[in-house]
C-alpha cells in the first residue's frame, strides 16, 4: 500500500488565487512528521513546510500553510496568492519510525502545479 | 555558504562500468541520504548514514555501495551500472534525527 498518496497529477491555478494540493498518508506510528518540498523545472528540491504529528497548530510559512487533519490522515498544502514562480512539482513526504530509521523520508508521486497569468 | 553539493551534475556511462557520484556538505550534518528520482516513482531512498562509518539500506539499495569515512562526504558507487539505474540522484543531509532534510542539486545519470 502507498504510504503517501498525492491524487492530483496536475493542477492549474489562476495567478493571485489560492490553491490546495492534496496529500494523504498511511502510518501506524503515533510520532511522525510530514513535509512538503517544491521542485521547480531547474530540478532542485526546496523544503517548504513541516508538520509534526503532535503539533496542535497547523504549520504556516509565509504563503504556505499545511492543513493537517490527523483523523483523516491528510496533510494538504495550501498556497495563498499564487505567483507565476509557484509553477513546479510539489512533493509530500513523511518521516516515521524510530532511531536512525526514524529519519527516513517516504515521498508521494508529486503534483505538478501550473500558475496561469 | 556552499551547503550541499553534488558532482558531477551530469554523467553518461555505459552498462557494466563503475560510477561514483559525490556528495559534500559544509553544515557538519550528522545524517546524509541518497535518493533516486524516476518518473512515476517520486523519490526513493537508496542508502542513508547516521554518522561517519555508519550506513544503512533504504528502499532500493541493490546495485549500489556507499561509504562515509568523513562526516562531510557521502559517495554513492554503482559497481556495475545497468540501464535501470538511469535516473536523477539526489543527496540530502539533516542535522540530526527527525530534522528537515536539505537536498543537493542532483546528478542526472544516463546509462547506455
Amino acid at each position: 500500500a502507498q504510504k503517501i498518496t498525492q491524487t492530483q497529477p496536475g493542477m492549474f491555478v489562476q495567478e493571485k488565487e489560492a490553491v490546495t494540493l492534496d496529500c494523504t498518508y498511511d502510518t501506524s506510528d503515533q510520532s511522525y512528521g510530514l513535509f512538503w518540498y517544491k521542485q521547480p523545472s531547474s530540478g532542485e528540491m526546496i523544503f517548504l513546510i513541516y508538520q509534526g504529528s503532535y503539533d496542535e497548530q497547523n504549520a504556516t510559512e509565509g504563503r504556505y500553510s499545511l492543513n493537517f487533519q490527523k483523523a483523516r490522515k491528510s496533510a494538504n498544502l495550501v498556497i495563498s496568492a499564487s505567483q507565476l514562480g509557484d509553477s513546479a512539482m510539489y512533493f509530500c513526504a513523511m518521516r516515521e519510525g524510530r532511531g536512525n530509521a526514524g529519519n527516513m523520508l517516504t515521498f508521494g508521486g508529486g503534483t505538478r502545479l501550473m500558475v496561469k497569468p | 555558504d556552499a551547503g550541499i553539493t553534488q558532482s558531477p551534475r551530469y554523467k553518461i556511462t555505459e552498462t557494466g562500468r563503475q560510477v561514483t557520484l559525490m556528495c559534500h556538505q559544509t553544515w557538519s550534518h550528522s545524517y546524509m541520504f541518497w535518493y533516486r528520482q524516476d518518473l512515476g516513482h517520486g523519490l526513493r531512498l537508496i542508502y542513508y548514514s547516521a554518522a561517519a562509518d555508519i550506513t544503512d539500506k533504504g528502499e532500493v539499495p541493490d546495485g549500489y555501495v556507499v561509504s562515509r569515512s568523513k562526516t562531510e562526504n557521502f559517495p554513492l558507487t554503482l559497481e556495475s551500472a545497468t540501464r535501470s539505474q538511469t535516473s536523477v540522484y539526489f543527496c540530502a543531509s539533516s542535522e540530526s534525527t527527525r530534522q528537515t532534510q536539505y537536498f543537493g542539486p542532483g546528478t542526472r545519470l544516463l546509462v547506455l
